[in-house]
């Protein structure tokens, strides 16, 4: 089955401590995105990456770090100068085909993060 | 500054009803529209569209843009329960990049 799994579904913790979310891709997408979705708010691109060892800040990277080392990989580290951290993050992937845009993102699960 | 405005905010209607779901947007380097519906976690890909007034249609489901006005709609009819959940619009911007409105959270009551 191919798809995009992220994990934890929740994760909780302490303020001033880095996490580090996982996404994982098995669709063999070059593109890979960090969302962030607020209540009431819509999604927000932290970062994106188009293929390995590249990546690009989104329109809220502050506080933020990703790698990309391999292509099934984007790993986010949301760190302790996120000042409002809580949110639910969202991973993305897309590849551009004959059929398809790049603009056609697959999303995964998601990971409900709450820093108290 | 790039934008996407979806109204309205929430709606809520009976099941059986029509619902039209509006997107406006401003953005630099538009490329597509691009709804989604969001359940609990996951959006789900619905439509993309880059041509004016070609509507694109799957099931009770259907969308077409306008691109001189910066507008698109999102027709549901004969709404069923299973379509309540959060729909988004998102503008493509130039080669990847998205850019998402708020969302509109439709309720459909039996």
């Amino acid at each position: 089955d191919g798809g995009i799994t992220q994990s934890p579904k929740y994760l909780f913790r302490k303020e001033g401590q880095n996490v580090t979310l996982s996404c994982e891709q098995n669709l063999n997408h070059d593109a890979m995105y960090w969302y962030r979705q607020d209540p009431g708010q819509g999604l927000r691109l932290i970062y994106y990456s188009q293929i390995v060892n590249d990546f690009q800040k989104g329109d809220i990277a502050e506080g933020y770090s990703v790698s990309r080392e391999k292509k099934e990989s984007f790993p986010l580290t949301v760190t302790s100068a996120q000042k409002n951290p809580t949110a639910f993050y969202l991973c993305a992937s897309s590849i551009r085909t004959a059929l398809r845009s790049e603009h056609e993102q697959y999303f995964g699960p998601g990971t409900r993060l709450t820093v108290t | 500054e790039d934008k996407v405005v979806q109204s309205p905010l929430s709606l809520v209607v009976h099941e059986g009803d029509t619902v039209t779901l509006n997107c406006s947007y401003e953005v630099t380097n538009f490329r597509s529209l691009l709804w989604y519906k969001q359940e609990k976690k996951a959006p789900t890909f619905l439509f993309m569209l880059t041509s004016s007034g070609i509507e694109k249609k799957s099931g009770r489901l259907s969308s077409i843009l306008d691109k001189k006005e910066l507008f698109s709609i999102l027709n549901i009819t004969a709404t069923q329960t299973g379509d309540s959940a959060i729909y988004l619009c998102a503008a493509g911007q130039g080669a990847q990049k998205l850019v998402f409105g708020q969302g509109t959270r439709l309720t459909i009551n039996p």
